[in-house]
């Protein structure tokens, strides 16, 4: 059973316009949630992260949204730029201790284009 | 600072052979550990995880193990590789200590042949 889920596997946007990644779970008791962006051939680094008590975290160009009832979170990248292309992974916990390992989603690509 | 080191970068193997990938964390203690896999179409899948020496969690039942034989050590093995074991293999720390940030080593790219 997944419990992170990534529905679209690519995307393209053209750069200067926004893109935006949609993230779904299923489970009630995740209450912290991260997007990692991954590079080809290279380990995936930490983008943004949010709290169960947020419904919103912005950072620069990123802003990520919750939307709890719905169990919905999605990325927004504004503006894109061609930089910005790889993978986007949605990730979820259900204890903010540490303990408890992450569970990503599939993944998004991203592709912007000049 | 923090650091990861994940090796080899590429290897190339025949079915049937063992494997062992190693993963070090610099400049930290106790971290939790974690081995992922990046197969097509299936995104990022916890195989392992150890909060502390000698203590491994399983998450999917194959034919792959993995030790803690130090503190900030992460192995991952195998007997004998399979075709289905191909794939881009990712270590990763986290402080588990009221922070959920992972980072993720450069990655092995694994190819049964």
């Amino acid at each position: 059973d997944q419990q992170v889920k990534q529905n679209s596997p690519s995307l393209s946007v053209q750069e200067g316009r926004i893109s935006i990644l949609n993230c779904d779970y299923t489970n009630s008791m995740f209450d912290y949630f991260l997007w990692y962006k991954k590079y080809p051939a290279e380990g995936p680094t930490f983008l943004i992260s949010i709290s169960s008590i947020k419904d919103k975290n912005e950072d620069g160009r990123f802003t990520v949204f919750l939307n709890k009832s719905a169990k919905h979170l999605s990325l927004h990248i504004v503006p894109s730029q061609p930089g910005d292309s790889a993978v986007y992974f949605c990730a979820a916990s259900s204890e903010f201790s540490g303990n408890t390992p992450l569970v990503f989603g599939k993944g998004t690509r991203l592709s912007v284009i000049a | 600072s923090q650091t990861i080191h994940q090796w080899p970068a590429t290897l190339v193997q025949p079915v049937g052979s063992p494997l062992s990938l190693e993963c070090t964390v610099e400049g930290t203690s106790n971290p939790n550990l974690y081995w992922y896999r990046q197969a097509a179409g299936r995104g990022l899948q916890l195989l392992f995880y150890s909060v502390g020496i000698g203590q491994i969690s399983s998450e999917v039942p194959q034919n792959l193990s993995a030790s803690r034989p130090q503190d900030r050590q992460f192995i991952l093995s195998s007997k004998k590789l399979l075709l289905s074991d191909s794939g881009f293999y990712l270590c990763a720390w986290s402080p588990g200590t009221g922070d959920m940030g992972y980072t993720f080593g450069s990655g092995t790219r694994l190819t049964v042949v």
